[in-house]
């Protein structure tokens, strides 16, 4: 069946440093790949999608690029801030608009 | 943008009580409406998916009986943990099916059975 494996945390961080989350899947068909995040208290948060192969999602810094050939949709940011912390998850979907199958989240803490 | 509240925010109850989850979509009709949970530091695992009009869909090993799902509006979807024990403390989250086919979530709520 579909699966998303993560990186297991927690990922410390400096403020500035180079941020990368690693998540690889495992999918029939085509499916749609997410990065969601959840800050301290508050609800799941889209961060940003691709829905084909070499899309590339980005926002607020972050990107993430759909690739079919390695089946992954690494998070990567270029220079965290303290506000980045929480806890990311990396999601797959399909077109038809199904439950999502999440990673098993990866918390970030970054200091000052 | 598209909102998805939840309430409560977080109840406790007594062993043996019955606790009832609403989800709303505030500002679009959402025909399909999804139910996980959440436990500390774990991913988030689909329960049952809610269509409007119909009966939910529940994913293997959820007891429907246990967590019944009740879709009466294209706003509103209820989850209600029935006769609930402290295995049932977590965190519930939904989410709701946009005309997109993207979901939107709520903010979850927290359940502790004492």
């Amino acid at each position: 069946g579909n699966s998303v494996t993560q990186m297991e945390g927690p990922v410390t961080l400096s403020e500035e440093a180079f941020l990368t989350i690693n998540c690889t899947y495992t999918a029939t068909g085509y499916p749609s790949l997410f990065w969601y995040v959840q800050y301290p208290g508050e609800g799941l948060q889209l961060l940003l999608k691709a829905t084909k192969a070499d899309d590339k999602g980005s926002n607020k810094g972050f990107e993430a690029t759909y690739r079919k050939e390695t089946t992954s949709f690494h998070l990567e940011k270029g220079s965290v801030q303290v506000s980045d912390s929480a806890v990311y998850f990396c999601a797959l979907g399909n077109q038809a608009g199904t439950a999502l199958i999440f990673g098993k989240g990866t918390t970030l803490s970054v200091s000052s | 943008g598209a909102v998805v509240s939840q309430h409560p925010s977080w109840v406790i109850c007594k062993s043996g009580t019955s606790v009832k989850i609403e989800c709303r979509s505030l500002d679009f009709q959402a025909t399909t409406m999804f139910w996980y949970r959440q436990f500390p530091k774990q991913s988030l695992m689909l329960m049952a998916t809610s269509n409007e009009g119909s009966k939910a869909t529940y994913e293997q090993g959820v007891e429907k009986d246990k967590f019944l799902i009740n879709h009466a509006s294209l706003t509103l979807s209820t989850l209600t943990v029935t006769s609930a024990h402290p295995e049932d403390s977590s965190f519930y989250i939904c989410s709701a099916r946009g005309q997109r086919n993207e979901q939107f979530f709520g903010p979850g709520t927290r359940l502790t059975v004492l």
